[in-house]
């Protein structure tokens, strides 16, 4: 099966400008995670969407990031205004499931690497 | 709050030898337990996790994870490393809430030299 897709999977711009990344998760998944991993650091959740609803932002800066999930498909996570500390590279994941109960496996995408000049 | 630790930034090793990338874990409740690789500019790939049962657990070309929960360990190994095996390796646990949230470790680079 096609793994989960993402774009662009580089973007530079400069602070103050806005950017969007897309993700496309595996057929059939119901759970869509965003996930920012900073150089030298592990990934760190943004946001969780199960099918089309918001399950866990709590770790987004709502002042400057927002995300859907129309749908209950694919995903655009949007930064505007753009800060130097969010350099770093965006990752998209999905599961099957992803509630409560046993845990699901992740499968993530490459990734977008974005720079904030 | 769940968290792992990763001591080890980096892991040198002989092609050939055995290795082992260690992690060790704080959960409240019963742990679920991840290894990923990360290759340069892609992203991560799953491994194997732990959920409940047999405390070796086998995973994706060659690897294997021992689940110690006396020394709440959770030890990625290979008993013999390939120089393709040079990657990023994280460790991660479910978080205990309602959510699948993964909390990741800071890494361990593993370095094969030929």
């Amino acid at each position: 099966e096609a793994g989960v897709a993402q774009s662009p999977r580089y973007k530079i711009i400069e602070k103050r400008q806005s950017v969007a990344f897309w993700c496309n998760p595996i057929s059939g998944h119901a759970t869509l995670y965003w996930y920012q991993q900073i150089l030298g650091q592990g990934p760190k959740l943004l946001i969780q969407f199960q099918n089309n609803g918001v399950v866990d932002d709590s770790q987004l800066p709502k002042d400057r990031f927002s995300a859907e999930r129309l749908k209950g498909v694919d995903s655009t996570l949007k930064i505007q205004p753009a800060k130097l500390e969010d350099s770093a590279v965006y990752l998209c994941a999905s599961s099957r499931a992803g509630g409560t109960g046993r845990a699901d496996t992740q499968y993530f995408g490459p990734g977008t690497r974005l720079t904030v000049l | 709050a769940q968290s792992v630790a990763q001591p080890e930034d980096q892991v040198n090793v002989a092609e050939g030898n055995p290795l082992t990338v260690k992690c060790t874990y704080s959960v409240s409740g019963n742990p679920y337990l991840f290894w990923y690789v990360q290759y340069p500019n892609r992203g991560l790939q799953f491994l194997l996790k732990y959920i409940t049962g047999d405390n070796l657990v086998k995973g994706s070309y060659g690897f294997e994870a021992e689940f110690n929960k006396s020394q709440t360990s959770f030890h990625l190994k290979k008993p013999s490393a390939l120089v393709s095996d040079s990657a990023l390796y994280f460790c991660a646990v479910r978080d205990g809430g309602a959510t699948n949230k993964l909390i990741f470790g800071t890494g361990t680079l593993l370095a094969v030299q030929p």
